[in-house]
């Protein structure tokens, strides 16, 4: 089955830790993506990579690190320097990016709750 | 900078009735517009995908248009079910990113 896949589902963090959430796709997709959903917010975009090492900040990249060392995993940090990381993350890839073609598929999601 | 509204915020209609869904944005340079659902506690799935040089999308009972000169989609669902009931969402791509509005909850009651 082709798909992204995210863990863990579940995600506690006490106060002053890092912590890393995984999101592995198996679409052969160029393009990963990182958003952050609040409650009765939009998602907002955190980090993005358009291609193995390389990545760039989105929106509100402050608290967060990522890598893109292979082309199917670009694993999200949250640092303890993010203030208020309570939030439910999704990651998304795509084939490409930019375009009109450009369509994003997500994975299930990871909630973080701080503790 | 690129604002995505949708209206309403909720909607809960009988089991049965068409129904519309609105997003509008305010820079019309978009590539594209995406329609996304997503139930409680999940990700997203998207539904529908409109280029930016075409006027609308049709999946099953979903269907929905793009007016990009008045910065306008609708999504239109047919003959709503229970099973229809999530929040939707609508995003247009800026660059390499999707914008996204909050979304409308709908409720379908049988």
């Amino acid at each position: 089955d082709g798909g992204i896949t995210q863990s863990p589902k579940y995600l506690f963090r006490k106060e002053g830790q890092n912590v890393t959430l995984s999101c592995e796709q198996n679409l052969n997709h160029d393009a990963m993506y990182w958003y952050r959903q609040d409650p009765g917010q939009g998602l907002r975009l955190i980090y993005y990579s358009q291609i193995v090492n390389d990545f760039q900040k989105g929106d509100i990249a402050e608290g967060y690190s990522v890598s893109r060392e292979k082309k199917e995993s670009f694993p999200l940090t949250v640092t303890s320097a993010q203030k208020n990381p309570t939030a439910f993350y999704l990651c998304a890839s795509s084939s490409r990016s930019g375009g009109e073609n450009n369509e994003q598929f997500f994975g299930p999601g990871t909630r973080l709750t701080v503790l | 900078k690129q604002e995505v509204t949708q209206i309403p915020a909720a909607l809960s209609v009988p089991e049965g009735e068409n129904l519309v869904l609105n997003c509008s944005f305010t820079d019309s340079a978009i590539y594209n517009l995406q329609w996304f659902r997503q139930d409680p506690g999940k990700g997203l799935t998207s539904l529908l995908l409109i280029q930016s040089s075409q006027r609308e999308q049709t999946s099953g009972r979903l269907n929905a248009s793009l007016d990009k000169s008045s910065g306008r989609s609708t999504l239109y669902i047919a003959a709503s079910q229970p099973g229809d009931s999530a929040t939707y969402l609508c995003a247009v791509a800026r660059g390499t990113a999707l914008i996204f509005g909050k979304g409308t909850t709908l409720s379908v009651s049988s």
